[in-house]
């Protein structure tokens, strides 16, 4: 079946440190693939998606390219903040464009702490 | 964005007692919502998808009987754990999907954290 496989945490940076989160995927056919976020107290928000291989997904300068022949779709930010300090899910969702109608698998989560 | 909510946040019970969730679309409808659970360090797992007017549709491994799922209204599903024990402890997340023409996506409460003493 399909399967999330993201890096454990929890990665602690220093502010406008680069940051990755590490995400490889198992599924058949052409997966939709999404990273979420979580604030502390707060429910799971799309940070961003990318349907198809090589789409980039981009937002609040998080960005993620969709690797089909890595079979990763890997979360990169050129400078983290403090306020980005949250747990991000990577997850995939087997064909649906966009993940609504179709079940999504999730990763296990990372914990980003952002320190001054 | 769509806002979904849940109630409670976290409840504590003693364990033979039921517990139920809610989860609420605020601000739209929704034809669909899921009911995920999460154990601490591990990934959110699907345990049943919500229809509004029909019986939900359990993923394999979850009873049924256990976890009765009830989607009454287009803004509205309630999780009950029947009978809870302390291996029901666990964070619950709800999601609701919006419609075809609001993008169907799908968007999440913040969670409810049960207890069972």
């Amino acid at each position: 079946g399909d399967s999330v496989t993201q890096m454990e945490g929890p990665v602690t940076l220093s502010e406008e440190a680069f940051l990755t989160i590490n995400c490889t995927y198992t599924a058949t056919g052409y997966p939709s693939l999404f990273w979420y976020v979580q604030y502390p107290g707060e429910g799971l928000q799309l940070l961003l998606k990318a349907t198809k291989a090589d789409d980039k997904g981009s937002n609040k300068g998080f960005e993620a390219t969709y690797r089909k022949e890595t079979t990763s779709f890997h979360l990169e930010k050129g400078s983290v903040q403090v306020s980005d300090s949250a747990v991000y899910f990577c997850a995939l969702s087997g064909r649906g464009l966009t993940g609504g109608g179709n079940k999504l698998t999730f990763g296990t989560g990372t914990q980003l702490k952002v320190e001054l | 964005g769509a806002v979904v909510s849940q109630h409670p946040s976290w409840v504590i019970c003693k364990s033979g007692t039921s517990v139920k969730i809610e989860c609420r679309s605020l601000d739209f409808q929704a034809t669909t919502m899921f009911w995920y659970r999460q154990f601490p360090k591990q990934s959110l797992m699907l345990m049943a998808t919500s229809n509004e007017g029909s019986k939900a549709t359990y993923e394999q491994g979850v009873e049924k009987d256990k976890f009765l799922i009830n989607h009454a209204s287009l803004t509205l599903s309630t999780l009950t754990v029947t009978s809870a024990h302390p291996e029901d402890s666990s964070f619950y997340i709800c999601s609701a999907r919006t419609s075809a023409d609001r993008g169907g996506e799908l968007f999440f409460g913040e969670g409810s954290r049960l207890t069972v003493l």
